[in-house]
């Protein structure tokens, strides 16, 4: 058990639908990052949140966004979804902004949009 | 960050050592080695890091050679529940100033059999 949360564990819904996903951070933990692993495209980087603000931008589209709350649990919002958006969804946590710090990351949220 | 290369798959012997190896050949001399996991569909797992000097914890060791262009990580008894997918990643070590996130490759698939 790592200490990072994801909630929930599984999710289906319908093309064109939005949903969100929730991640607590390891207690003391200030950032938190979102990775995407599909099939085809392997564990990719979506985006970083250290104490509230935005750190970090990867490959994430527009039609995705996220938030990191005062008491620094995050939420990845997902909206017009695609078939393609199918894919397990990763929160991971860190002390710092980056660097060295390990991160841990949670059990992951399962999206299946049919 | 630099690029790594690993095997795609190997297979190793229940209780016998597993020795991964990992080529970074273009690795900077503030880059760490990272090791992560993953089992199955789980969250990634955090295994071991170092710079330059051999490292040993109770998961596993990571010899790292003396340019810094291969490693090896190593399990030293192997068991079935070592089954996974073990990502080498090569990490700036740039505390505070640089983005987090970590760069997965697509690994080495590692198969312990009885």
């Amino acid at each position: 058990d790592s200490g990072v949360t994801q909630t929930p564990k599984h999710l289906i819904t319908a093309t064109g639908q939005r949903v969100t996903l929730r991640c607590s951070p390891r207690s003391g933990d200030l950032s938190v990052y979102w990775y995407q692993q599909s099939l085809d495209q392997g564990l990719q980087f979506l985006i970083q949140y250290y104490n509230g603000e935005e750190r970090a931008k990867g490959n994430i589209l527009e039609r995705f966004s996220a938030q990191q709350f005062p008491d620094l649990h995050s939420e990845l919002n997902l909206s017009s979804l695609e078939l393609g958006d199918s894919a397990l969804y990763f929160c991971a946590s860190s002390v710092g902004p980056g660097g060295t710090d390990t991160q841990y990351f949670g059990p992951g949220t399962r999206l299946t949009v049919l | 960050d630099a690029k790594t290369t690993q095997p795609t798959s190997m297979d190793c012997a229940e209780g016998r050592a597993a020795n991964l190896p990992c080529n970074h050949s273009t690795i900077s001399g503030n880059e760490y080695v990272y090791w992560y996991r993953q089992i199955h569909s789980q969250g990634p797992q955090y295994i071991i890091h170092g710079l330059k000097n051999n490292e040993t914890n109770e998961m596993a060791s990571l010899i790292i050679t003396e340019d810094r262009k291969s490693s090896t990580l190593i399990l030293p008894h192997a068991t079935l529940r070592d089954t996974a997918v073990y990502y080498c990643i090569v990490r700036v070590a740039n505390y505070g100033g640089s983005q987090g996130n970590l760069i997965f490759g697509k690994g080495t698939k590692l198969s312990v059999k009885p």
